[in-house]
């Protein structure tokens, strides 16, 4: 049982560049989000996923895409990266059922832009 | 509108004495949890404790409680007798509705530092 698993852990971009981070999880759980962190705040909601085949901005939704592919995968696309951009991205799946619903985090994935 | 304030950027408290974080929140939804997350040096997000909107009491997990003031709408980490382990950053977060809620946002964090 691996939880949230996360790929890759680090990538360097330049400005212009595009990529897919991963994100997969084994628990069953029918919701799932990404989150940035940038140095010394707090994490921020880009986009998040209900149940499987439905997404939904967050916070922060601007210059990104994303895709729910099936229950376990839920990947991020950025596809004109910038500076702006470069921060560490936390993937999180939790439980689409009553009570406590915690989510549960991957290691994140270190992105910096130049 | 759901937001979540954490006013405190950093907190000092001597090992093994107790130490209170602040959280305060806003939303219109009646329905609602709160959570509190704890991140280490090393990265990783540990959820720590929950609290829901409708629970009568305030939620307790092993050293951890939340004191929960529903009407001034903060939800208060409490941490008894610190050890050196919990120096970490301590975010709370908040998501709105019930079984049909899941955008659940985050406060900037609160850096703890527990002295020998």
């Amino acid at each position: 049982n691996a939880g949230v698993t996360q790929t890759p852990k680090f990538q360097v971009l330049k400005t212009g560049q595009s990529m897919t981070l991963q994100c997969a999880q084994d628990m069953n759980h029918n919701s799932m989000y990404w989150y940035r962190q940038d140095p010394g705040m707090g994490l921020r909601l880009i986009y998040y996923s209900a149940s499987e085949g439905t997404t939904d901005k967050g916070e922060v939704p601007n210059g990104y895409n994303v895709s729910r592919l099936n229950k376990r995968e839920f990947s991020l696309r950025l596809e004109s990266a910038a500076p702006s951009q470069t921060s560490v991205y936390f993937c999180a799946s939790s439980e689409a059922r009553t009570g406590v619903r915690e989510q549960y985090f991957g290691p994140g994935t270190r992105l910096t832009v130049t | 509108a759901q937001k979540i304030t954490q006013t405190q950027p950093g907190m000092f408290v001597q090992e093994k004495e107790a130490v209170t974080l602040d959280c305060t929140y806003d939303t219109s939804d009646p329905s609602y949890g709160l959570f509190w997350y704890k991140q280490p040096s090393s990265g990783e997000m540990i959820f720590l404790i929950y609290q829901g909107s409708y629970d009568q009491q305030n939620a307790t997990e092993g050293r951890y409680s939340l004191n929960f003031q529903k009407a001034r709408k903060s939800a208060n980490l409490v941490i008894s007798a610190s050890q050196l382990g919990d120096s970490a950053m301590y975010f709370c977060a908040m998501r709105e509705g019930g079984t049909g809620g899941f955008k659940t946002i985050f406060g900037a964090g609160t850096r703890l530092f527990v002295k020998a």
